[in-house]
């Protein structure tokens, strides 16, 4: 099973809202990513999750908030967004995790959550 | 300083048309891997293969091959007999040895095959 799966497919929230997208894998992955992606742009790493701890945090504003309660889900808690947040958000995993002298693994992506704040 | 250059941004071929999508990389690390990706218009970004800086074989996987070349940075995807189902975005993708874990990816091509 090489898949990667993401909840909800679409999400619409305003700026006050709280949101979570949640993500889940179970190719017993040890590493598990966020991205954001704009229209018409590569991914831009967001955050990196190592063996269930936060190993990488690209500056992301405290507005995104990551959670990893078990090696199989990650979560991204959302608070007071901004319309300019309104991207597609990946969820990807790797089977082994950076700064283990083994991160050539290729990364295995989900079909995104598209979220439009309004 | 790492980068990855995909200078074309849509390619347009009928079905059946040969193509090839460029990607040149620059990095200071001797070793490091690339990547290529499909992303079809459904947003899921599908791996597509990994090729490591030690290793410049070829590859081929069905209508799909890559030719690998340190001396060019470069990293070339050809599709043969290209079909509709190619038409998707493609991303080349750069990783470098330092274990972050980060992939660096290139502005993507657009490709669209016509019936």
């Amino acid at each position: 099973d090489t898949e990667v799966t993401q909840t909800p497919k679409h999400l619409v929230m305003g700026m006050t809202n709280k949101k979570s997208l949640k993500c889940e894998q179970h190719m017993g992955h040890r590493a598990m990513y966020w991205y954001k992606q704009k229209a018409k742009k590569p991914p831009e790493l967001m955050f990196v999750y190592s063996y269930e701890k936060l190993s990488i945090n690209e500056s992301v504003p405290s507005r995104f908030s990551p959670e990893c309660p078990n090696s199989s889900l990650l979560n991204l808690h959302l608070h007071a967004l901004q319309p300019e947040d309104s991207a597609l958000y990946l969820c990807a995993s790797s089977q082994d995790p950076p700064l283990t002298g083994l991160s050539y693994n290729e990364q295995f992506f989900g079909p995104g959550t598209r979220l439009t704040v309004l | 300083a790492q980068k990855v250059t995909q200078a074309q941004t849509e390619i347009s071929v009928v079905e059946k048309e040969d193509v090839t999508l460029d990607c040149v990389y620059e990095t200071r690390d001797t070793t490091y891997y690339l990547f290529w990706y499909k992303q079809p218009p459904s947003g899921e970004l599908v791996f597509l293969i990994r090729r490591n800086s030690f290793d410049e074989q070829n590859e081929i996987s069905g209508r799909y091959s890559w030719n690998f070349q340190k001396s060019t940075s470069s990293f070339n995807f050809t599709i043969t007999a290209s079909q509709v189902v190619d038409s998707a975005v493609y991303f080349c993708a750069l990783k470098g040895s330092g274990n972050t874990g980060k992939l660096i990816f290139g502005q993507g091509t657009t490709l669209q095959v016509k019936p």
